[in-house]
């Protein structure tokens, strides 16, 4: 069974901290993704990346940053959180067929 | 660039009533539309799909049909339920962007019985 899990499902965070978001896919997939999710604005595109150590911006990278290290991890990275990035996140990959799968989302709150 | 855009919700239907989300979008050649349908508390799920013109993505009594001359891919449902209450996103993909989804505001739906 296709598995997208990400790392936590809610987190708090204070502004100016550091915050990770992990997303590990067990599917071999290259490509992978991430979307923040806003009501009102749909998903927008932050990162993503089709190759280990491949990273391209989205429509919205700025305040964010990205790492590939393995194929099977994608990592969201504030460097130094902000209330305007309290948002759920979501971690979407793809593989040959280009047919997507989400994982479960991680809702941040910036405090 | 390439967008989609679906009307503005809420809607709210009573149960049994006809459902349409418009979604119409902007792209160049020839992508792939979805619709997806994310329930309370729960994560993205993909409801429908097509690939090229004229093509029908039908589930669960939903469908869509690509139509590229009018650039549109209307959701569909004749007879709505109260378990269809949930936000429906249009997304499009090019073969070219590895799977990356372009997707609409979404649409929220609530269905009284």
């Amino acid at each position: 069974d296709v598995k997208v899990t990400q790392s936590s499902r809610y987190l708090v965070k204070r502004t100016g901290e550091k915050v990770f978001l992990e997303c590990v896919q067990d599917m071999d997939h290259e490509n992978m993704f991430w979307y923040r999710q806003d009501p009102g604005l749909g998903l927008r595109l932050i990162y993503f990346s089709y190759d280990v150590k491949m990273k391209e911006k989205g429509d919205i990278p700025e305040g964010y940053s990205v790492s590939r290290e393995k194929k099977e991890r994608f990592s969201l990275i504030l460097e130094s959180a902000s209330t305007n990035q309290t948002s759920m996140y979501l971690c979407v990959t793809s593989g040959s067929t280009y047919e997507q799968y989400f994982g479960p989302g991680t809702r941040l709150t910036v405090t | 660039g390439d967008s989609v855009t679906q009307m503005e919700g809420p809607v709210t239907l009573s149960e049994e009533a006809f459902l349409t989300i418009n979604c119409t979008y902007t792209a160049t050649g020839y992508p792939s539309l979805f619709w997806y349908v994310q329930y309370p508390g729960e994560g993205l799920q993909l409801l429908l799909k097509a690939t090229k013109a004229d093509d029908k993505g039908s589930n669960k009594g939903f469908e869509a049909t690509y139509r590229k001359e009018t650039t549109s891919f209307h959701l569909e449902k004749g007879s709505v339920q109260v378990s269809d209450s949930a936000v429906y996103f249009c997304a499009l993909s090019h073969r070219g962007s590895q799977g990356n989804l372009i997707f609409g505001k979404g649409t929220k739906l609530s269905v009284k019985p």
